[in-house]
């Protein structure tokens, strides 16, 4: 069954630095997301993208964050200088339409920033 | 702000009972509605979702939607241990400036005893 999948698994950087989050989303999907979630916290929205640009972003995707899908099958968000507030899983997710929207999301990527 | 409230448990029921979970959301407009399991330390893992008013069976699952309550919930039926997980109600609202964003309660954790 096809499915999301996520690198790195656990990625520990330093405060400032820059990290870049990679995900390929399921072949036949055209919608992509990332999504967040501090520990103990509710799944968050960062941003939604269709067609090369972003659909949508929540207040949390300031211009520290930015994604890309550089070639036909990889998604990434990059985090340009991390702050502590940082660490947490980044989920990416796939839809094939916009309609009903049924997403499908990858393993995640433990982000932990010091 | 839109919101999606679910009891945050801890749900605990014995093994083979039938385990209830609500979650009711204050946007209107709301057109889609997830239900996810999530594993301590996993993504969510989509197991129901649900457009239209009434019920949705898919095996020992059944979703239910009542649209002019703003409620919905999910019957497991037969519990067994291994549904012991957080379950996350999802909200999608497709019309407006919304495209692909999920929002999704803090989730309900339950626990099927043996």
């Amino acid at each position: 069954e096809p499915e999301v999948t996520q690198t790195p698994s656990h990625q520990v950087t330093q405060m400032g630095q820059e990290v870049i989050l990679r995900c390929v989303p399921i072949s036949n999907h055209l919608y992509f997301y990332w999504y967040r979630q501090i520990l103990g916290q509710k799944v968050e929205f960062l941003v939604s993208f269709y067609n090369n640009e972003i659909s949508e972003k929540s207040e949390i995707f300031d211009d520290q964050f930015s994604v890309e899908r550089p070639d036909g099958s990889n998604f990434t968000l990059k985090i340009r200088s991390t702050k502590l507030e940082d660490s947490a899983m980044y989920f990416c997710a796939s839809s094939m339409t916009s309609g009903y929207n049924e997403q499908f999301f990858g393993p995640g990527t433990r982000l932990t920033v010091l | 702000q839109k919101e999606v409230e679910q009891n945050s448990g801890p749900l605990s029921v014995p093994e083979g009972a039938i385990a209830s979970l609500n979650c009711t959301y204050s946007d209107r407009g709301s057109q889609s509605f997830f239900w996810y399991r999530q594993y301590s330390g996993k993504s969510p893992e989509l197991i129901m979702f649900i457009y239209s008013n009434g019920d949705k069976e898919d095996g020992r699952f059944t979703a239910q939607l009542n649209k002019a309550s703003q409620y919905v919930s999910l019957l497991i039926r037969d519990s067994q241990p291994s549904d012991s997980a957080t379950y996350l109600c999802a909200v999608y609202n497709a019309g407006g400036t919304s495209y692909g964003k999920l929002t999704f309660g803090q989730g309900t954790i339950l626990t099927v005893h043996p």
